[in-house]
């Protein structure tokens, strides 16, 4: 059973540039969440998705958006990008219910801003 | 707003050498509290969910316990391939979708 998958794994855009980052949620899961995870820190919660729509969110400008498919698949569109967003950035995905629930994270997407 | 604190950052440990990772929450509701490994360049793995206060549990030489404002991961003799980063997390109740808080994480070093 595959797990959470993200690609690409690595990449390095420079100032000012756009990217877009993947994601395909575990078999089973409906919801996706993104995180950002700074070298030496914990990771800080982007925003989440579920129905293909965006339902919470972190403290993050709107230079960061997302998307949601049909598949549950998610893609993460940072815009004007700064040096400050070199960074790991990680998919969780997840299934909907009232209980605490485990999220299952991607091997995440390394991005070097120059 | 949720906060969470680790403590301490890094732990370096003899192999054998017990010891405990510290997490201090606040959370207007706890639905959950998680604990996850982290290896170097990959994504955090789950180890354990603690639900209410007094809760244990325990995955070969890691025991996880929580109290209402921490919760504690002990270590019990061990080994290298224990050395990892420890992350903390909580889910708070009331609140639609399932995000998690986490704390800044304790780097564990296991010399052999």
């Amino acid at each position: 059973d595959a797990g959470v998958t993200q690609s690409p794994t690595h990449l390095i855009k420079t100032r000012g540039q756009q990217v877009t980052l993947r994601c395909s949620p575990k078999s089973g899961h409906d919801t996706v969440s993104w995180y950002q995870q700074a070298l030496g820190q914990g990771p800080q919660f982007i925003f989440q998705y579920y129905e293909e729509e965006e339902r919470q969110r972190g403290n993050f400008p709107d230079r960061f958006s997302g998307h949601q498919f049909p598949n549950y698949s998610s893609e993460l569109n940072v815009n004007a990008l700064l040096l400050g967003d070199s960074a790991l950035y990680l998919c969780a995905s997840g299934s909907r219910g009232s209980g605490a629930n485990v999220l299952t994270f991607g091997a995440g997407s390394r991005l070097t801003v120059l | 707003e949720d906060q969470v604190t680790q403590s301490p950052e890094a732990l370096r440990l003899q192999e054998g050498e017990s010891s405990s990772l510290n997490c201090s929450y606040t959370v207007s509701g706890l639905r959950g509290l998680f604990w996850y490994r982290q290896d170097p360049g990959k994504g955090p793995e789950f180890l354990f969910t603690l639900y209410s206060a007094g809760e244990e549990k325990e995955k070969e030489r890691l025991k996880a316990t929580l109290t209402k404002k921490e919760s504690f991961l002990h270590i019990t003799a061990p080994k290298p391939e224990d050395s990892a980063t420890y992350l903390c997390a909580v889910q708070a109740s009331g609140a639609a979708g399932n995000k998690l808080t986490f704390g800044g994480g304790t780097r564990v070093l296991v010399k052999p």
